[in-house]
């Protein structure tokens, strides 16, 4: 039963350009909401997050979106640059589980010059 | 600061062996470990749940006894795979969360485990 879903397995985008990551949640106890970056053979890096009582929350490029009633979440990476170019997972918390994470399946994403 | 490492980076063991893999919070105390898997282009699955001091807590369908968990202080966990079999080959990635209110992970590099 997969949680937290990524359905886009891939992404390519122009450099400049924006990209938009969506990421599917079916679990209404998700509280915790956060988007990592991933480099083949390589841990992830934690990017953004957002807490359920927000709705959209800005770091430099990146901004994550949140809709809680379509139980939904985006990431917004403007302009995109060739270093942006990685495998993207989203994940969740559950109230109540402390930090344990759930993550999607991830979205590999290709920004072209 | 907020890094953790892991060793080793890479190990072929032969079927039948066990391998341990150390993850260490370089820079802060971690009371939680927790410890991955991933298949390739696939997501990260979570095994267990490693706590300082404490039993780990291993999620549904995670053999305990072939995955042994220790935690044995607030910057080292380690993992060890059991008489490892090549269906035991993947990459394992730890992470540590930093006690900052917000429960942040910091993951680790990952180790890529092959049996032959």
């Amino acid at each position: 039963d997969q949680q937290v879903k990524q359905n886009s397995p891939s992404l390519s985008v122009q450099e400049g350009r924006i990209s938009i990551l969506n990421c599917d949640y079916t679990n209404s106890m998700f509280d915790y909401f956060l988007w990592y970056k991933k480099y083949p053979a390589e841990g992830p890096t934690f990017l953004i997050s957002i807490s359920s009582i927000k709705d959209k929350n800005e770091d430099g490029r990146f901004t994550v979106f949140l809709n809680k009633s379509a139980k939904h979440l985006s990431l917004h990476i403007v302009p995109s640059q060739p270093g942006d170019s990685a495998v993207y997972f989203c994940a969740a918390r559950a109230t109540g589980t402390a930090s344990k994470l759930t993550f999607g399946t991830g979205t590999r994403l290709q920004v072209t010059l | 600061g907020a890094v953790v490492s892991q060793h080793p980076s890479w190990v072929i063991c032969k079927s039948g062996t066990s391998v341990k893999i150390e993850c260490r919070s370089l820079d802060f105390q971690a009371t939680t470990m927790f410890w991955y898997r991933q298949f390739p282009k696939q997501s990260l699955m979570l095994m267990a749940t490693s706590n300082e001091g404490s039993k780990a807590t291993y999620e549904q369908g995670v053999e305990k006894d072939k995955f042994l968990i220790n935690h044995a202080s607030l910057t080292l966990s380690t993992l060890t795979v059991t008489s490892a079999h090549p269906e035991d080959s993947s990459f394992y990635i730890c992470s540590a969360e930093r006690p900052s209110g917000v429960y942040e992970q910091y993951f680790g590099p990952g180790t890529r485990l092959t049996v032959t």
